[in-house]
This record gives C-alpha cells, sequence and structure tokens, in this order.
C-alpha cells in the first residue's frame, strides 16, 4: 500500500520561499511508472495541480504555467521523498498543500497520465506576516 | 487548459434518493486509440484530502461501494449515487488527466435534504 506523508510549516511571511516535503511508503520516487505531483486547494482556485517530478532513465519536472517562474519540486532518492518550493510567496499562495502520485505506464502505443492516487494528508499554509 | 465544469455547484437530495452530478469538459477527453475516457471522480470531507472514486470515467475503485456509478464519454459525464446514504455528504469533483496540466471542476456539495 503506498502512503504519502506531508511535512512542512504552517506559516510562511510573505516575499518567503514555501518549502514543504513529501515522504514516500510502498514505492519509489524514482519509478519509472510513476510521477510525483504538488496540488493546491484554495477557496479562490479551487484544486489546482502545480507541478510534477519524474524519473525516466533522468529526472524530469513539468510546471503549471501560473507558478513556473517561482516553483521546483524535487526528489531525494536518499530520503524517497520529495520536495516543493515556492519562492516569492503572497497571500494569494494561502492554500492547503498535497502531493499525490499519478500513475504513469508506459505499453506498446507509449506512456499514458492516470489519476491522482494516493494523497497526502494536506498541509494548510497560510502566507502571512 | 482542458477547463472542466461542474453542474450544480450545491445539490440536496433524500437519504434512499438517487443523487447526480454532472461535468462538462471544455474538449474530448476520450483517447481513441485506447477507447477511453481520461476521466476521474473524487470525494472529499472535510479536512481530508479528495478521494479516488471512479476513473476510466466508469471504472469504480476498490472498495468503493457499488452505489456510487460514473458515465459518460467524449466532453460529457455524470456521477450518479444510486441510494444515498448519509456518509456520502460531501463535496465532489471531476478531474481530467487526458492532458497537461489536470484539471478538476469546481466541485459539487452534496448534502441531505
Amino acid at each position: 500500500q503506498i502512503q504519502l506523508q506531508q511535512s512542512g510549516p504552517g506559516l510562511v511571511k510573505p516575499s518567503q520561499t514555501l518549502s514543504l516535503t513529501c515522504a514516500i511508503s510502498g514505492d519509489s520516487v524514482s519509478s519509472k511508472t510513476a510521477a510525483w505531483n504538488w496540488i493546491r486547494q484554495s477557496p479562490s482556485r479551487g484544486l489546482e495541480w502545480l507541478g510534477r517530478t519524474y524519473y525516466r532513465s533522468k529526472w524530469y519536472d513539468d510546471y503549471a504555467e501560473s507558478v513556473k517562474s517561482r516553483i521546483s519540486i524535487t526528489p531525494d532518492t536518499s530520503k524517497n521523498q520529495f520536495s516543493l518550493h515556492l519562492d516569492s510567496v503572497t497571500p494569494e499562495d494561502t492554500a492547503v498543500y498535497y502531493c499525490a502520485r499519478v500513475g504513469w505506464p508506459c505499453g506498446a502505443g507509449g506512456c499514458y497520465l492516470n489519476w491522482f492516487d494516493p494523497w497526502g494528508q494536506g498541509t494548510l499554509v497560510t502566507v502571512s506576516s | 487548459d482542458i477547463v472542466m465544469t461542474q453542474s450544480p455547484d450545491s445539490l440536496a437530495v433524500s437519504l434512499g434518493e438517487r443523487a447526480t452530478i454532472n461535468c462538462k469538459s471544455s474538449q474530448s477527453v476520450l483517447y481513441s486509440p485506447h477507447n477511453k475516457n481520461y476521466l476521474a471522480w473524487y470525494q472529499q470531507k472535510p479536512g481530508q484530502p479528495p478521494k479516488l472514486l471512479i476513473y476510466w470515467a466508469s471504472t469504480r475503485e476498490s472498495g468503493v461501494p457499488d452505489r456510487f456509478s460514473g458515465s459518460g464519454s467524449g466532453t460529457d459525464f455524470t456521477l450518479t449515487i444510486s441510494s444515498l446514504q448519509a456518509e456520502d455528504v460531501a463535496v465532489y469533483y471531476c478531474h481530467q488527466y487526458y492532458s497537461t496540466p489536470q484539471t478538476f471542476g469546481q466541485g459539487t456539495r452534496l448534502e441531505i435534504k
């Protein structure tokens, strides 16, 4: 059974960097049939996919256009976890942040994204001075 | 980006009655070579992350009660709860995984009438 456990601060000051970590059990961050994602949820934006990291003989990442200039998602193979870093935060970044796994199996015709499952427990991050 | 629009925004149904939630995508999420719709449904209760109910538009996740069913193809999809139970009170989301960025509907809040 795959489980994701999030950790990180719940309060960040404006202009600083939001950092969260997601520890994986039951799977590997280096899996070639999965991608590791961060998603946030707020009343104003709903559920918003932020980005992902994945390994396919080398490391790749993809990010949402809305945060592309401020975000990095990095794997840590020694601890089997991945992290979110979001720079220059403003109160608009206040949200519940989730990590989530996506299956990404490959077959004869190519590789195809699946749904988000499982999810981490969520971390409410408030941006305030 | 594919925009997912759910209707209604909120819904009140009597216990034991049918609940129907609709989801429309701004473009087709049917991948023809596979003949599969890249559409999932989630249930979210307060203080919890979304829980996967349905994937491939109509495949029930293991352990999900069979009163939950999904249907539809292309751009129009439906989540049906055949006989509403008290524990089904939640917000329900559709999600397309056809293309990046993966996107969600705005949610439908389901309550007991």
